[in-house]
């Protein structure tokens, strides 16, 4: 069974400070990793996307790193901004069994 | 690029009364789209997984006949919550893709269902 971790839970830092979100997954065996932000009573904004054969993907800012071999998946923020403020939550997709497992998320506090 | 609408966002109910709740793609075909329970400060729980004309697969503990999944067409699933409590008050959400994901799920805006 596929188990998804996201340390920390929780993260605060000051503006401008680059951001480093881990995620690690028990099973290597997945088809992608997704990375979400969720904002308090919304739904999910699909961040990254990343297919088992990639090692990366980079959306301005952002930029998600791939790591099948250790399990791990790592969004970077740079230079943050309270607007970054939200719960960041990692997803791997496994084809078999057709299911998207998350993590428990990070709630990330950017402070002016 | 790919938009779930989710319907309502909000709804409140009596005790015993049932809730359906919508969700469509609105741009593309899903062949799967998942339905999510969240609680507060809590990540997803994934309730079920329903696909286009097929019965949807129920995760260990969620009670089918309590939640009533649908999915009639490749662009529309429904959530029925029957005989809500108030234990049943939640954020749902869902989720559709295609194809084993291929381009990652998107999600809908969620709904709040509170029952009093």
């Amino acid at each position: 069974k596929q188990e998804v971790t996201q340390i920390p839970a929780a993260l605060s830092v000051p503006e401008g400070e680059n951001l480093v979100l881990n995620c690690s997954f028990t099973d290597s065996a997945i088809y992608n990793l997704q990375w979400f932000r969720q904002d308090p009573g919304k739904g999910l904004t699909s961040l990254l996307l990343i297919q088992s054969s990639q090692r990366e993907q980079t959306s301005g800012r952002l930029n998600a790193s791939l790591d099948k071999s250790s399990g791990r998946s790592t969004l970077y923020i740079a230079a943050s901004q309270p607007g970054d403020s939200a719960t960041y939550l990692c997803a791997g997709y496994k084809a078999a069994g057709n299911k998207l497992t998350f993590g428990g998320g990070t709630r990330v506090l950017v402070k002016p | 690029g790919a938009v779930v609408s989710q319907h309502p966002s909000r709804v409140i109910c009596k005790s015993g009364t049932s809730v359906k709740i919508e969700c469509r793609s609105l741009d593309f075909q899903a062949t799967t789209m998942f339905w999510y329970r969240q609680f507060p400060k809590q990540s997803l729980m994934l309730m079920a997984t329903s696909n286009e004309g097929s019965k949807a697969t129920y995760e260990q503990g969620v009670e089918k006949d309590k939640f009533l999944i649908n999915h009639a067409s490749l662009t529309l699933s429904t959530l029925t919550v029957t005989s809500a409590h108030p234990e049943d008050s939640s954020f749902y959400i869902c989720s559709a893709g295609t194809d084993r994901s291929r381009y990652g799920y998107t999600f809908g805006s969620g709904t709040r269902l509170t029952v009093v």
